[in-house]
């Protein structure tokens, strides 16, 4: 089936230092999916940080960047300069158009950002 | 304005108790969906839904039962909760043919 990995947490990173979580999927029953980022702030719900559905586009939100590689099968989050309103959980997740639109999702990356 | 509201935010139970989450949306959303979210791993999809009326089997349904009897209230039912099934829940909706999804804040369940 299908299958999402990343960056074991938690990850702690300084204000305005650069941040990368790595993700890496497997599609198998997909041979193009659509690669997401979701991130959790404390106490509230899963929001969609970026999308990109295309090979070798990149999305980009509020600072952050991904760039969705079909060879080497990643999306990885990369951001200049992290603030702390950044710390959150960040979650990489696959789909499809169609059907159910069943998400898969990475195990999520904790992120703290000290002031 | 949350699109997305779950009941209750916490919840302590027994084992062999009935539980019952309740999801409400007021996106007008066709789709919703229930997950579950342990240390770990990634959500993991319970139950999901095409409207009133329709339940599915998502991945991992074992022990869970769900209801949805409007297109706004998708509930996930609990009949024997065990300890295995303490967890974090996530109700989400969306619609036919887009995969975004719009999600709650969750539902933090203990089963002691």
């Amino acid at each position: 089936g299908d299958s999402v990995t990343q960056t074991e947490g938690p990850v702690t990173v300084s204000e305005s230092e650069s941040l990368i979580i790595n993700c890496t999927y497997s599609a198998t029953s997909i041979a193009y999916p659509n690669l997401f980022w979701y991130v959790r702030y404390p106490g509230e719900g899963l929001q969609l940080l970026l999308k990109v559905i295309t090979a070798g586009q990149k999305g980009s939100s509020r600072g952050f960047e991904a760039t969705y590689n079909k060879e080497t099968t990643s999306f990885h989050l990369q951001k200049a300069s992290v603030q702390e309103s950044d710390s959150a959980v960040y979650y990489c997740a696959l789909g499809r158009t169609g059907g159910n639109n069943k998400l898969t999702f990475g195990q999520g990356t904790v992120l703290s950002v000290i002031p | 304005e949350a699109a997305v509201t779950q009941s209750p935010r916490n919840k302590v139970a027994v084992t062999g108790g009935k539980v019952t989450l309740s999801c409400n949306q007021t996106n007008n959303h066709n789709n919703m969906y229930w997950y579950r979210q342990d240390t770990g791993h990634g959500l993991r999809l319970i139950h999901y839904s095409y409207g009133a009326g329709s339940t599915e089997k998502g991945d991992i349904p074992d022990g869970y039962k769900a209801s949805r009897p409007s297109q706004e209230n998708f509930s996930l039912i609990l009949e024997l909760a065990t300890p295995s099934q303490t967890s974090v829940y996530f109700c989400a909706s969306g619609e036919p043919g887009q995969d975004t999804q719009y999600f709650g804040p969750g539902t933090r369940l203990l089963v002691l």
